[in-house]
C-alpha cells in the first residue's frame, strides 16, 4: 500500500514552454504532499509543501510564479515549471504523507526535466 | 532549523564485507525522527531504516542496524555483508515529531561495493 505515482518520467522540452508534473496517491489520501529537487550527485531539496485546498508553502529562494504548485484534490498535486530554461534542467520528486503508514512519507519515482 | 551532515561523500567496501555510514545532525527538538534513504541509481527513493529519538534501543533490519547516539547527535549506518545491489546513493534525514513535517536531507554517501 501506499503507492505514489508520479508522472510522466521523463520529458524533454524547448526552452520557454512550461511543462506540468503530477503527483498521485495511489492508494490513501494525501492532505499533505512536498515537492524536491535534486541536481546530478547532491542532495533532495525541499521547494515546496503542498497543502490539499490551501496555496504551497515555499521554501526560501525559490520562485513562487516559476514553479506552481495546485493541490486540488486529496490524491494530486502537480508542479508545473513555467516558461523552462535549461538551468530548470533537474530531477524533481515529489512525496506524500500517509496516515497510518509506518513510513511518514511515500516518495514517487521522480522525473527527469531536461529543457533544451 | 535543523541541519543533517553526512561527511564522507564516497565509500566502498569489498562484497561481503562490513562497512559504516556517517551521519550527525543538529537540532534543538527532543521529538524527532532519524532515516537512512537509499538512492540507487533508479533514482527511487528507497527506506533502509529508521529510528525514533525517544527509543534507546537500536533499529536493526535484516543486514542494516544503526549505531544511535542522541547526546552526540550521531547516527551510522552499518551494513553488515555487503552485496552488489546495495551499490547506490544513501542519504541521511532528519524529520521532526508530527505531521506535515519536512525531511531535512543530508548531502549523501555514494557507496559503491566491489565484487
Amino acid at each position: 500500500g501506499a503507492v505514489v505515482s508520479q508522472h510522466p518520467s521523463w520529458v524533454i522540452c524547448k526552452s520557454g514552454t512550461s511543462v506540468k508534473i503530477e503527483c498521485r496517491s495511489l492508494d490513501f489520501q494525501a492532505t499533505t504532499m512536498f515537492w524536491y529537487r535534486q541536481f546530478p550527485k547532491q542532495s533532495l531539496m525541499l521547494m515546496a509543501t503542498s497543502n490539499e485546498g490551501s496555496k504551497a508553502t515555499y521554501e526560501q529562494g525559490v520562485e513562487k510564479d516559476k514553479f506552481l504548485i495546485n493541490h486540488a484534490s486529496l490524491t494530486l498535486s502537480t508542479l508545473t515549471v513555467t516558461s523552462a530554461h535549461p538551468e530548470d534542467s533537474s530531477f524533481y520528486i515529489c512525496s506524500a504523507e500517509a496516515p497510518y503508514s509506518n513510513q511518514p512519507q511515500h516518495f514517487g519515482d521522480g522525473t527527469r526535466l531536461s529543457i533544451l | 532549523a535543523q541541519t543533517v551532515t553526512q561527511s564522507q561523500p564516497e565509500m566502498s567496501v569489498q562484497e561481503a564485507e562490513t562497512v559504516t555510514l556517517s551521519c550527525t545532525y543538529d537540532t534543538s527538538e527532543n521529538n524527532y525522527y532519524l532515516f537512512w534513504y537509499k538512492q540507487p541509481p533508479s533514482r527511487q527513493m528507497i527506506l533502509v531504516i529508521r529510528q525514533e529519538a525517544y527509543k534507546q534501543q537500536n533499529a536493526t533490519e535484516n543486514r542494516f542496524s544503526v549505531n544511535f547516539q542522541k547526546a552526540a547527535k550521531s547516527f551510522s549506518l552499518k551494513i553488515s555483508d555487503s552485496q552488489l545491489g546495495d551499490t547506490a546513493m544513501y542519504f541521511c534525514a532528519f524529520m521532526k515529531h508530527g505531521t506535515g513535517n519536512q525531511f531535512y536531507f543530508g548531502t549523501g554517501t555514494s557507496l559503491t561495493v566491489i565484487p
